[in-house]
């Protein structure tokens, strides 16, 4: 069983431009949920997946947008990056939406961190 | 903006003392639980504690629920050196729904000295 795998683990891009981040889900997870964590603070959420579909947002612009593969893998876009997007954004996935239990336990991935200069 | 504060924000002990952070939120909740995190990398979940349940133990944690205080705390009991790392609450609002995304303090760093 593999653990949730983020690439690239460390970029650095202007502002203005344009960036994709990458994540593989834990085997048999079925929701990805995006993280940001700006230095010295807790993640804040950014948005979910579940079955393709944005499944809850959090408070940020539309220039942050994803997508969720038929496989559960998952991409983070951001447009028009600004120096606060300088964060260490994390990927996780759960077995949560849809399920009786549905405590959402996360499992992370060693998270992808951007600096915008 | 963050649903819990974690307190102390910096905690500094002797390898084999007990660690007790504290955790306050503001909305109802499903379920809270404690993550982990070393150096700035992914977090790791650590124990999940239900609305309905008062203290839970794993191995050498414990954790307490107080929801009329909205307040909850974990202990590490002989603490060791690999226990370094920064510690967050991170709650199920009610209001969540389908979506049941956790909600994170901004984390206790604990530093445990050999």
């Amino acid at each position: 069983e593999t653990g949730v795998t983020q690439s690239p683990t460390h970029l650095i891009k202007t502002r203005g431009q344009q960036v994709t981040l990458r994540c593989s889900s834990q085997s048999g997870h079925n929701t990805v949920s995006w993280y940001q964590q700006a230095l010295g603070q807790g993640p804040q959420f950014i948005f979910q997946y579940y079955r393709e579909e944005e499944n809850g947002r959090g408070n940020f612009p539309p220039r942050f947008s994803g997508l969720q593969f038929p496989n559960y893998s998952s991409e983070l876009n951001v447009n028009a990056l600004e120096l606060d997007d300088s964060a260490l954004y994390l990927c996780a996935s759960s077995l949560a939406v849809g399920t009786v239990s549905g405590a959402n336990v996360l499992t992370f991935g060693a998270g992808s961190r951007l600096t915008v200069l | 903006s963050q649903q819990g504060e974690e307190d102390p924000q910096a905690l500094s002990i002797q390898e084999g003392e007990n660690a007790t952070m504290n955790c306050s939120y503001k909305t109802s909740i499903n379920n809270l639980q404690w993550y982990r995190q070393n150096s700035g990398r992914g977090l790791v979940h650590l124990i999940l504690i239900r609305s309905n349940e008062r203290e839970k133990h794993s191995g050498r944690l414990r954790v307490t629920l107080d929801t009329s205080k909205k307040s909850s705390s974990l202990l590490i009991t002989a603490s060791r050196a690999a226990d370094t790392a920064s510690y967050f609450c991170a709650t199920v609002p009610i209001s969540s729904g389908s979506a049941r995304q956790l909600t994170f303090g901004s984390g206790t760093q604990l530093t445990v000295l050999p």
